[in-house]
């Protein structure tokens, strides 16, 4: 089932707007990662978070742990933010196991 | 970013063939993990060490798949009889106890 449930799948953003991204747990998550998947397929850390909220560039995420929920605000977008972005959430097997979401395909237009 | 070195890139086999594919973790990191990222961006974890013992593996990596992380050596994930199902990225991950993980660039395995 979807432990991790992310959405949208899919966004088109105009240069400079902003926009969220959100994921919902059906598990109790303790710790999120946010990541994103360039064209090579490398993963490319940008947050980890216990809960809270967390701040780098024009990236801001928060984790609510309570509400078993995350987010990840992109503001003024630039053409390079395009990509996959996933996110994961450690499992509370106590193994350290991420549970990733199924992504959100982003693609930034001039 | 990240520091972790997977080797090779590309892998291509053909159906019962094995398929051997390598980590190095980041230096320090005493857990390294496992993940299969199938054409659909489904992540399933498959296995996980804390220095060399297993810490937790999913039945799949029971039967065909083996792994090991050999003390002063890179760690392995090996399919003994390859499936055109196996065909996805596979992607090895390290980290610290009970923190973030950093990911290597990915093994991508086709299977003919």
């Amino acid at each position: 089932g979807d432990k991790v449930k992310q959405s949208p799948s899919a966004l088109s953003l105009q240069e400079g707007t902003n926009s969220a991204l959100r994921c919902n747990f059906s598990i109790a998550a303790t710790t999120v990662q946010w990541f994103l998947q360039n064209p090579r397929g490398s993963l490319i850390n940008l947050f980890y978070l216990v809960p809270g909220t967390k701040e780098n560039g024009r990236l801001k995420s928060a984790f609510d742990s309570k509400e078993s929920y995350s987010t990840l605000h992109i503001r003024d977008a630039q053409l390079e933010d395009s990509g996959t972005y996933f996110c994961a959430a450690e499992a509370p097997s106590g193994s350290w196991q991420l549970i990733f979401g199924s992504g959100t395909q982003l693609t930034v237009m001039p | 970013n990240s520091k972790v070195i997977q080797t090779p890139r590309y892998l291509v086999k053909g159906q019962g063939q094995k398929a051997k594919m390598r980590c190095i973790p980041e230096k320090g990191h005493p857990v390294v993990f496992w993940y299969q990222q199938n054409k659909n961006n489904e992540f399933k974890f498959l296995i996980n060490f804390q220095n060399q013992e297993v810490l937790q593996q999913i039945d799949m990596t029971e039967k065909r798949f083996s792994a090991e992380c050999p003390s002063n050596s890179p760690c392995s994930l090996e399919i003994q009889s390859s499936e055109a199902g196996d065909s996805a990225l596979y992607l090895c991950a390290s980290s610290l106890e009970a923190a973030e993980q950093f990911f290597g660039p990915g093994t991508r395995l086709t299977v003919l």
